[in-house]
C-alpha cells in the first residue's frame, strides 16, 4: 500500500485561477514533507520542505500547509500561470532514513 | 539540474542486451540514488550509494546492479534488459548535512528514457 496518496490525480485550471492539491501520508516516524514540481521531460525540483513543527511554507505563488496530527498536506497555487503546468509530487521522509516515500503526483494543466 | 548529468538521455535496446546508464555530478555530494518512474507509480528507488564503493539496495533492485568507483560517478547496469525495465530513470544526489539524513534534499538529474523492445 502506498504510504503517500495524492488527490486529485489530475486537474485543468484556467490561467489566473487558484488551485489546491492534497496529500495524505502514513509514513512514520514522520520527519519532513516536501513538494516537488516536475515539468514534462525533466527531473523533479524541490518547491518546499516542512518539518513536524512547521504548518505552512511559501515559495512565491506556492504555499504548502502541513497538519502533522491528521497527516495531511496541501499545496496551494495562487494566480496560476501557464508555466505551472506540471506534475506536483508529495514526498515524505521518515526519521533516521534517507529513503523517500513518493506520491504518484498531481498532474496540473493550466489553460489560457 | 543541480550539476547532475545523465547519459544517455534516450536509449532503445533489445531484450537480453546489457545496458549501462551513467550519472555524473559536479557537486561532490556524498549520496547518489537511482530511481525509476513509471505511469501509475511514484518514483521508486532502485539502488543508492552513500560513498565510494558503498551501495545498498532499494525497493526495486532485482535485475539491476550499480557501481561507484568515484565520488562523481554512479553507474546503473541492467545485465540483461527486459521489457519490464522500460522506464524513465532518474539519478539524484544529496549532501549529508545532518546526522539524520532524512532532512537532506535530493536533487534530481534530467532523466534517461530507456525502451527495451
Amino acid at each position: 500500500k502506498n504510504q503517500v496518496e495524492q488527490s486529485p490525480q489530475s486537474l485543468i485550471i484556467l490561467e489566473g485561477k487558484n488551485c489546491t492539491l492534497q496529500c495524505n501520508y502514513t509514513v512514520s516516524p514522520f520527519s519532513n514533507l516536501r513538494w516537488y514540481k516536475q515539468d514534462t521531460g525533466r527531473g523533479p525540483v524541490s518547491l518546499t520542505i516542512m518539518t513536524f513543527s512547521e504548518n505552512t511554507k511559501s515559495n512565491g505563488r506556492y504555499t504548502a500547509t502541513l497538519d502533522a496530527d491528521t497527516k495531511q498536506s496541501s499545496l496551494h497555487i495562487t494566480a496560476s500561470q501557464l508555466s505551472d503546468s506540471a506534475s506536483y509530487i508529495c514526498v515524505v521522509s521518515a526519521h533516521g532514513n534517507n529513503r523517500l516515500a513518493f506520491g504518484k503526483g498531481n498532474q496540473v494543466v493550466v489553460i489560457p | 539540474d543541480a550539476g547532475i548529468t545523465q547519459s544517455p538521455r534516450h536509449k532503445v535496446t533489445e531484450t537480453g542486451t546489457p545496458v549501462t546508464l551513467r550519472c555524473h555530478q559536479t557537486e561532490n555530494h556524498r549520496y547518489m540514488y537511482w530511481y525509476r518512474q513509471d505511469p501509475g507509480h511514484g518514483l521508486r528507488l532502485i539502488h543508492y550509494s552513500y560513498g565510494v564503493k558503498d551501495t545498498d539496495k532499494g525497493e526495486v533492485s532485482d535485475g539491476y546492479s550499480v557501481s561507484r568507483s568515484k565520488t562523481e560517478d554512479f553507474l546503473l547496469t541492467l545485465e540483461s534488459a527486459t521489457s519490464s525495465q522500460t522506464s524513465v530513470y532518474f539519478c539524484a544526489i544529496s549532501e549529508a548535512l545532518s546526522r539524520d539524513s532524512s532532512t537532506d534534499t535530493q536533487y534530481f538529474g534530467p532523466g534517461t528514457r530507456l525502451t527495451v523492445l
